[in-house]
């Protein structure tokens, strides 16, 4: 079975400052998906990054990037810069990878880090 | 283009009532997701459509739980005879294709008293 782990329930960090989520998963897949997602109190998941297995570099999107380390088997993120609108529940979440099978697709969660910007 | 839309954003409920939460994806979108996300706690699947057959609904916690997608738009999960327990908020999600990145719903939040 899949699992993610999100070791820090909370996180703080200084405006502009960058800082660190962690994130690591178990699977005995070859083929699989990594995903960030931010939860801000409005409820909506909002898409931020994305890491496939196979890819050999690190992802970007803008102020976030993604620490793929596949052999110790995590996947944190990094957010630079922070900014005050940053503050928010963020989830790591993996994608099954087994291609044809009937629960490819479904995203498998962890438990979150809420983190929290000062001015 | 607009995003996932779900309504109710809110339903209270008793216990023992039946609830239908609706979710329109995204246009275009074969891959529908529906996840169960309690207070606190990251979001947990329910069940997946491809166009109108729902070909994983191994995630339903219950038989009190059904989903439907006839058209291969539209999808409705429906909770028949409402327990506390159900209180939570319910995420839909949609992507082109199951292997493509999911984009969410707002989320409808039901409180089942």
């Amino acid at each position: 079975a899949q699992k993610i782990t999100q070791t820090q329930p909370g996180m703080f960090v200084q405006e502009k400052e960058a800082v660190t989520l962690d994130c690591t998963y178990d699977t005995s897949d070859q083929s699989y998906g990594l995903f960030w997602y931010k939860q801000p109190s409005s409820g909506e998941m909002i898409f931020l990054i994305y890491q496939g297995s196979y890819d050999e570099q690190n992802a970007t999107e803008g102020r976030y990037s993604l620490n793929f380390q596949k052999a110790r088997k995590s996947a944190n993120l990094v957010i630079s810069a922070s900014q005050l609108g940053d503050s928010a529940m963020y989830f790591c979440a993996m994608r099954e990878g087994r291609g044809g099978g009937t629960s490819y697709g479904k995203l498998t969660f962890g438990q979150g880090t809420i983190l929290t910007v000062h001015p | 283009g607009a995003g996932v839309s779900q309504s109710p954003r809110y339903k209270v409920a008793k216990r023992g009532q039946d609830v239908a939460l609706r979710c329109d994806p995204i246009s275009g979108h074969v891959s529908l997701f529906w996840y169960q996300q309690a207070l606190g706690q990251g979001p947990e699947f329910l069940t997946y459509f491809q166009n109108e057959a729902q070909l994983d609904k191994s995630g339903l916690p219950s038989d009190r739980f059904f989903a439907e997608r006839p058209e291969g738009s539209v999808s409705t999960l429906k909770i028949q005879r409402t327990q506390q327990e159900d209180s939570a908020v319910y995420l839909c999600a949609s992507s082109f294709i199951r292997k493509e990145t999911q984009y969410f719903g707002p989320g409808t939040r039901l409180l089942v008293l």
